[in-house]
């Protein structure tokens, strides 16, 4: 079964500094992998994904993920946090060969400060 | 991208009573998904609603309390029945990219249960 693992419910980071959010999942099939935002009550926005080819994919707002099969990881980064990036985030992973069910992580609620 | 809406956007409802989410989308799609996200949690899939058979549901999840209708390709409801506190959540319908590959959320309908 899959599963994801997000490490840190709560992040917090200077405005300008380097946004680090940890996700891990569990897959026995080769993984899609998604980085959804969520804003204050707002729906989800896909953020970017991985499904096949380069490992180091860049989504929307200046953040990237990379996939790294070895360590069952593909952690979500941004060189410089901004004000507006504070929302919820959520890793999420899928089997290949089309569409499936998203599984979801519990989630990271990004604060930035000044 | 699809457009996806979602009829009510926020409710509060009596115990023991029953809510009708709608779910509009702009396009056909052959898979639309339901989920629900209790406070402070991910994401959890509900079922997956299939145009000309019945629902899917995931584990922990039964028709007679979540029955959902999907007469066409671009329209679906989720009704939760008889509800209690615990139901308070937020219920997102999603549905596929052309691809296959990622997801489309609505805006989410905001449950609270008096």
């Amino acid at each position: 079964a899959q599963s994801v693992t997000q490490l840190g419910s709560h992040v917090s980071v200077s405005e300008g500094a380097l946004v680090l959010l940890r996700c891990n999942y569990s897959s026995s099939v080769p993984p899609y992998l998604f980085w959804y935002v969520q804003y204050p009550n707002q729906g989800l926005q896909l953020l970017l994904k991985y499904t096949t080819g380069a490992t180091l994919v860049k989504g929307i707002n200046g953040f990237e993920a990379e996939f790294k099969k070895s360590e069952t990881s593909f952690h979500l980064t941004k060189p410089s946090a901004h004000m507006s990036d504070a929302a919820e985030y959520f890793c999420a992973v899928s089997e290949t060969g089309g569409y499936n069910k998203l599984i979801f992580g519990a989630g990271t609620r990004l604060a930035v400060h000044p | 991208s699809a457009v996806i809406s979602q009829k009510p956007s926020r409710d509060i409802c009596q115990r023991g009573t029953s809510l009708t989410i709608q779910c509009q989308v702009d396009s056909q799609v052959t898979m639309m998904f339901w989920y629900r996200q209790q406070p402070g949690q991910s994401l959890t899939l509900i079922a997956t609603a299939n145009q000309g058979s019945e629902a899917t549901y995931e584990s922990g999840f039964v028709i007679d309390k979540f029955p959902i209708s999907r007469p066409n390709l671009t329209f679906s409801t989720l009704t939760v029945s008889n509800m209690s506190p615990e139901d308070s959540s937020i219920y997102l319908c999603s549905v596929p990219t052309a691809g296959g590959t990622e997801a489309f959320f609505g805006q989410g309908t905001r449950l609270t249960v008096v």
